[in-house]
């Protein structure tokens, strides 16, 4: 079985702050690990992925995340945030389903604010 | 562009009635998906479909249904025995079994009034 946790359900940082997300994973199997983000309203958008190789994932709109087996950690980072990176944030977790279907569990998001 | 459409983007439904949210997908996907969200609760998935004519139950599957008669095709009814309706519904598709992730409607929120 997976699950994932996201601490923090709000972050708020000020525009060219760091930008640190968390999420902590627990898998059965070896993971592939996602990253989301979702504006108002609207559905998700792939950030980034990591599924094997380089343990560090660089994604769009310059946030990564690393892979640590040891800390079973996914956090997101951006060096310095920009007020268009309000939105809420979604990890997840894939499980493994026979056939075509891949299972992702989601946390519960963090909404992350950014001030002026 | 290839992509998934729900449609519609809101829509309201009375006590007692059952209500369809459609699901149409163009990127020639295999496996479909139908997620609830709900505020602080994440994503609970509904139901997914691994091919044509198949489909399986998720975690919060009472008082759902879905067919899944064509490939680009995948609506979720909300019926009247589901209790607690009114949620952000978000539809989604992926190619593989694991490694790209899914692919997002920009989904349908549903009222009870």
């Amino acid at each position: 079985a997976q699950s994932v946790t996201q601490l923090g359900s709000h972050v708020s940082v000020s525009e060219g702050a760091l930008v640190l997300l968390r999420c902590n994973y627990s898998s059965s199997v070896p993971p592939y690990l996602f990253w989301y983000v979702q504006y108002p309203n609207q559905g998700l958008q792939l950030l980034l992925k990591y599924t094997t190789g380089a343990t560090l994932v660089k994604g769009i709109n310059g946030f990564e995340a690393e892979f640590k087996k040891s800390e079973t950690s996914f956090h997101l980072t951006k060096p310095s945030a920009h007020m268009s990176d309000a939105a809420e944030y979604f990890c997840a977790v894939s499980g493994v389903f026979t056939g075509t279907a891949s299972k992702l569990t989601f946390g519960t998001g963090t909404r992350l604010q950014v001030t002026l | 562009d290839g992509g998934i459409t729900q449609s519609p983007k809101y829509l309201f439904r009375k006590e007692g009635q059952n209500v369809t949210l459609s699901c149409e997908q163009n990127l020639n996907h295999d496996a479909m998906y139908w997620y609830r969200q709900d505020p602080g609760q994440g994503l609970r998935l509904i139901y997914y479909s691994q091919i044509v004519n198949d489909f399986q139950k998720g975690d919060i599957a009472e008082g759902y249904s879905v067919s899944r008669e064509k490939k680009e095709s995948f609506p979720l009814t909300v019926t009247s025995a589901q209790k607690n309706p009114t949620a952000f519904y978000l539809c989604a598709s992926s190619i593989d079994r694991q490694t790209r992730g899914y692919t997002f409607g920009s989904g349908t929120r549903l009222t009870v009034v």
